[in-house]
């Protein structure tokens, strides 16, 4: 059963305005969250992280929010670039050792 | 130079054949993953390893065996392919002494198509 979970595939959005990106997740043990970014033929790219004890963390345009009780994170960019058109991937950790994927939302900036 | 590499990037193989895929850092991480990504379950976990000793099953292990033959090399073995096994499979890498320690560093990917 998937444990990590992005409800959306797909996502378009004009470049210049806000993109969010939506993960939710089922096992209240998570303590750890990330966001990788993919082009194709690439491996995925580490993007930004949130740990459980903030409800927020923010690197330039990209900012992850972590609702626990709602166990359910999002990724805003803004504004969104052409550049940032990929796939992304939410992912989450109980131990640090082990991590649950989410099947990832392809997003495109149209310019 | 890629810091993860794994090769082959493609490859092709017939039912019941052993296939190893290899992946090589020179990050210097200790620790290796093996995971594999299917259309619409996105990446699973397969295999882990935190050191040369030290091997772990992930979510789907079962048909799959692997080998750490030194810090940096971690291959991946399908003992008898199958054809659900064919998906594109990524190496990564981390750092437990890293800044961001769960950060993973991924390599380019092989694509396994087994008919």
């Amino acid at each position: 059963d998937q444990q990590v979970k992005q409800n959306s595939p797909s996502l378009s959005v004009q470049e210049g305005r806000i993109s969010i990106l939506n993960c939710d997740y089922t096992n209240s043990m998570f303590d750890y969250f990330l966001w990788y970014k993919k082009y194709p033929a690439e491996g995925p790219t580490f993007l930004i992280s949130i740990s459980s004890i903030k409800d927020k963390n923010e690197d330039g345009r990209f900012t992850v929010f972590l609702n626990k009780s709602a166990k359910h994170l999002s990724l805003h960019i803004v504004p969104s670039q052409p550049g940032d058109s990929a796939v992304y991937f939410c992912a989450a950790s109980a131990t640090g050792n082990q991590f649950y994927f989410g099947t990832g939302t392809s997003l495109t900036v149209i310019p | 130079d890629a810091d993860v590499t794994q090769t082959p990037r493609n490859r092709i193989t017939k039912t019941g054949k052993r296939i190893m895929l290899e992946c090589s850092q020179t990050k210097g991480h200790d620790r290796m993953y093996w995971y594999r990504q299917d259309p619409g379950l996105g990446l699973r976990l397969i295999y882990y390893s935190f050191d040369v000793k030290d091997i772990n099953k992930g979510e789907i292990s079962d048909g799959y065996s692997v080998s750490r033959q030194a810090q940096a090399k971690f291959s991946l073995s399908l003992e008898s392919a199958i054809p659900n096994q064919t998906a594109l499979y990524f190496c990564a890498t981390s750092d437990r002494r890293g800044g961001n320690l769960n950060e993973q560093f991924f390599g380019p990917g092989t694509r396994l198509t087994v008919l």
